[in-house]
């Protein structure tokens, strides 16, 4: 079965500061794609940060990179010198290859940023 | 500003109504998406329009009826709901699922806050 797991519920992180959510995924297919999305409570999923898995570099966008071991199949998002603003749910999330295309969720961080 | 539009931002509605959700994008995606979000939980897939055509329903009541009138418009047709259907219901699009388009990321809209009474 191709599953999406995050095992934090909560986080929490002072302002400036770095911190990392966990996630970790299972799939039997080589070829499948990796994302973060940011959920703030105005609720627009927005993406963050995305990962192909043949590509070994681990992806970086700004503040935001992703550290993704595919032999341990983990895929954690690091948050550096955080932000208030980055107070939001956080979902990891990976069409993980196969016929059916889906986008399948973890089951979310609710991050806090401590001013 | 976000690229998928979703209209109405907030819907109260009885039982016995009909409402319909609707949900618009300008990017040339050929796939788009309706889910179901409850409150601190993951998005729940309820539908998948490829190429306009109908390609995934994931076993929903039919008082939800999907509608897909052109490429950049999605319909989400609502009748006889229950009180267990409040929640946000969230339309998404991305490339089509030829070669290349499962590594694209699925585009969002701001959702539509259902409240059934």
């Amino acid at each position: 079965a191709q599953t999406v797991t995050q095992s934090q519920p909560e986080m929490s992180v002072q302002e400036a500061e770095t911190v990392t959510l966990s996630c970790t995924y299972d799939t039997s297919e080589s070829d499948y794609y990796l994302f973060w999305y940011k959920q703030p409570p105005s609720r627009q999923m927005i993406l963050v940060i995305r990962q192909e898995a043949y590509k070994q570099q681990n992806a970086t966008e700004n503040r935001f990179s992703v550290n993704f071991q595919k032999a341990a199949k983990s895929f954690s998002l690091k948050i550096s010198d955080s932000q208030l603003g980055d107070a939001a749910m956080y979902f990891c999330a990976g069409r993980l290859g196969g016929a059916t295309n889906k986008l399948i969720f973890g089951t979310g961080t609710l991050l806090a940023v401590q001013p | 500003d976000t690229e998928v539009t979703q209209t109405p931002k907030h819907l109260v509605m009885g039982m016995t109504n009909k409402k319909s959700l609707k949900c618009e994008q300008h990017m040339g995606h050929r796939a788009m998406y309706w889910y179901k979000q409850k409150a601190k939980k993951p998005p729940e897939l309820m539908f998948v329009y490829s190429y306009e055509k109908l390609s995934i329903n994931e076993s929903v009541p039919s008082r939800f009826s999907p509608e897909c009138p052109n490429s950049s418009l999605l319909n989400l047709h609502l009748h006889a709901l229950q009180p267990e259907d409040s929640a946000l219901y969230l339309c998404a699009s991305s490339q089509g699922f030829a070669v290349g388009g499962a590594r694209q990321p699925q585009h969002f809209g701001d959702g539509t806050r259902l409240s059934i009474l």
